[in-house]
């Protein structure tokens, strides 16, 4: 089945600053999204972005299916950013979604 | 707006009970799916539905059903529970003729003793 890889799988940012997130996944791909799983363990779309360019405020993504991985930039992040983001890929011609092993972040007040 | 709501949101069982887990779609979604989520790790894919019948399996053990109803909510039933099937289990809705992605419910917290 399709394989999806994230990086890093742990950082630790001071209130502010900015960071981008990495997703690659191994094949095709129907569809892309990234989730935020905050620390009470509430599951957020942040984006459903098959290709191109993003944006929601201080978030915005970048999918270039082609070279099969996708981008989540987070600016002047605040510590209500904490959590774990998922990046999550649909097997072509599927009804399920396959999520990568996240990326734990934690900001620093 | 209304969101995907599920219950309950905490359920204790002993081994060897059987637990049912109850989930409403956001109104007018057609796709309703169940994922599995152990402590520290990322959702598993059970099973979905797509306007009422299966339309995908994952790694659901055998002693696990569910359904879909004519109302488009969907039941998890789980059957001689284990102590390893205590986890998160979420569920998520999505409406396949103009797809946005999938939102997902609050969760229920099923801890098997």
């Amino acid at each position: 089945g399709i394989q999806v890889e994230q990086s890093p799988p742990d950082l630790i940012l001071q209130e502010g600053a900015n960071s981008t997130l990495r997703c690659n996944f191994s094949d095709s791909v129907n569809n892309l999204q990234w989730f935020h799983q905050n620390p009470w363990g509430q599951l957020i779309n942040l984006f459903y972005i098959p290709s191109g360019t993003k944006q929601n405020g201080r978030l915005s993504a970048t999918t270039v299916a082609t070279e099969r991985y996708s981008l989540l930039y987070i600016s002047s992040s605040q510590t209500t950013d904490s959590g774990v983001y998922f990046c999550a890929v649909e097997d072509t011609g599927g009804f399920k979604t396959i999520f990568g092993a996240g990326t734990r972040l934690f900001v620093k007040a | 707006a209304a969101g995907v709501i599920q219950s309950p949101r905490h359920l204790i069982k002993e081994k060897r009970e059987t637990a049912t887990l109850k989930c409403y779609p956001i109104p007018r979604h057609d796709t309703v799916y169940w994922y599995q989520q152990g402590p520290g790790q990322d959702p598993q894919f059970l099973i979905s539905f797509y306007e009422k019948m299966q339309s995908d399996k994952g790694s659901i053990p055998d002693r696990f059903s569910a359904q879909q109803f004519s109302d488009y909510h969907s039941e998890l039933n789980m059957s001689s529970l284990e102590l390893g099937d205590s986890a998160l289990y979420f569920c998520a809705s999505s409406w396949l003729g103009q797809f946005e992605g999938y939102t997902f419910g609050s969760g229920t917290r099923l801890t098997v003793v």
